[in-house]
């Protein structure tokens, strides 16, 4: 059965830093692009990062570009996101997402249950 | 970057009605759209891809068509299990990008 389990989330001062991962199973991981998306409390989703199945390319949204990275370790079957130079905007549950395929023209097909951020001082 | 705008923000209807929600991108996706529901504390869900094909598991009474810019997700006959908030995604193009959401509520 496939799981996607977020871990790293936290309360963090402004300007801090903070990895989270998410553990995958039940697939093969390795042959499937990623993304992480974030819910603030009470708005919508918002897509921030996409990576390919090989971690050769990543992609952002303006919002994050430049202080947040994707990265994926296909032999422990884990997604990354490292944020750092975080602001009190930031704070939402993040979402691990797989892709439908290994290609940027995929579809989100499975979600993990999320992780809260919370960027307060 | 591609914007959606997903209409109305919320609604109401009865038990049995049928429910229609549009999404507008701000210049041509094809048909690279799903739609996601997401109940209450719980993570999104897949309902459509391609804009037209059903996930796996969705019931049969969820369908979405439209093409280009234009697109809608229909609830055939609203059941009390369909309280939920929907969105668009667009796949088309990076950055992608979601809808704002519509919040269905029973009459």
């Amino acid at each position: 059965q496939l799981q996607l389990v977020e871990s790293g989330g936290g309360v963090v001062q402004p300007g801090g830093s903070l990895r989270l991962s998410c553990g995958a199973s039940g697939f093969s991981f390795r042959n499937y692009a990623m993304h992480w998306v974030r819910q603030a409390p009470g708005k919508g989703l918002e897509w921030l990062a996409f990576i390919r199945h090989d971690g050769s390319h990543e992609y952002y949204v303006d919002s994050v570009k430049g202080r947040f990275t994707i990265s994926r370790d296909n032999a422990k079957n884990t997604l990354f996101l490292q944020m750092t130079s975080l602001r009190a905007e930031d704070t939402a549950l993040y979402y691990c997402a797989k892709d439908k395929t290994f290609r940027i023209k995929g579809y989100i097909d499975s979600w993990g249950q999320g992780t809260l951020v919370t960027v307060s001082a | 970057d591609i914007q959606m705008t997903q209409t109305p923000s919320s609604l109401s209807a009865s038990v049995g009605d049928r429910v229609t929600i549009t999404c507008q991108a701000s210049q041509d996706i094809t048909n690279y759209l799903s739609w996601y529901q997401q109940k209450p504390g719980k993570a999104p869900k897949l309902l459509i891809y391609d804009a037209s094909d059903l996930g796996t598991g969705a019931p049969s009474r969820f369908s979405g068509g439209g093409s280009g810019t234009h697109f809608t997700f229909t609830i055939s006959s609203l059941q009390p299990e369909d309280i939920a908030t929907y969105y668009c995604h667009q796949y088309d193009n990076l950055p992608f990008s979601f809808g704002q959401g519509t919040k269905v509520e029973i009459k």
